[in-house]
């Protein structure tokens, strides 16, 4: 079946240092989108891209879509304390009112003040 | 608005008991859905239901069942709850047709004993 894998699994940097982590799906995928979830809490939206090759920002953030549509990533310049959480990947897949997303199981990164 | 609401918060069963775990969404989405959440294991699809009239199964189903009371309820019942139904589980919804990203509540941690 479809999956989409996330790594890494885990990332502690120190505050200010830059983070990234990545998604690849094995089949083409018709979006990707970013959710967080802080530590005790559910996840959030962040973003979606849709596009080939698309590049999104949201401040200290930067999504990207890969040219095949398999693959992304989410970018952090110079880590705050407030991005501690798990940032999930989600794949769009089906059509109409039976889209579903494929999960990645998400990196956890904690951040050293 | 509320967004997306659940009940209970937290709840604790013992082996064998039943349960229904209430959700509620006031933003006219379509969709509705139903993940269970365990360390290490990401996001699980237990339950879907595309619109107002039908549900689906995901991926782990067995040992729940779900009703969509109307478009804004959906809930997830534990007929006989078992130690490895102990998960936190999130309501999330969606518009529907173009819109893929999806909004969770709070979620409800259960454990079964």
């Amino acid at each position: 079946g479809q999956q989409v894998m996330q790594i890494p699994q885990y990332q502690h940097v120190q505050e200010g240092e830059d983070f990234t982590t990545y998604c690849n799906s094995s089949t083409t995928l018709s979006n990707i989108q970013w959710y967080k979830q802080r530590p005790g809490g559910h996840p959030v939206f962040l973003i979606q891209l849709v596009k080939s090759g698309e590049v999104k920002k949201q401040k200290r953030l930067t999504f990207q879509f890969g040219e095949a549509k398999k693959n992304s990533s989410l970018h952090i310049t110079a880590t705050q304390t407030t991005d501690v959480g798990t940032y999930f990947c989600a794949g769009g897949s089906g059509a109409g009112n039976n889209r579903k997303l494929i999960w990645g199981l998400g990196t956890s990164l904690a951040v050293n003040p | 608005n509320a967004g997306v609401t659940q009940t209970p918060k937290f709840q604790v069963l013992k082996t064998g008991q039943s349960m229904t775990l209430q959700c509620a969404q006031d933003m006219n989405h379509n969709s509705m859905y139903w993940y269970r959440q365990d360390p290490g294991m990401g996001l699980r699809l237990i339950y879907y239901s595309a619109s107002e009239g039908t549900t689906d199964k995901g991926e782990v189903p067995n040992g729940y069942n779900v009703s969509r009371l109307n478009k804004r309820e959906f809930s997830l019942r534990l007929e006989s709850a078992a130690p490895s139904q102990t998960s936190v589980y999130f309501c999330a919804s969606r518009m529907g047709l173009g819109a893929f990203e999806q909004y969770f509540g709070p979620g409800t941690r259960l454990t079964v004993t």
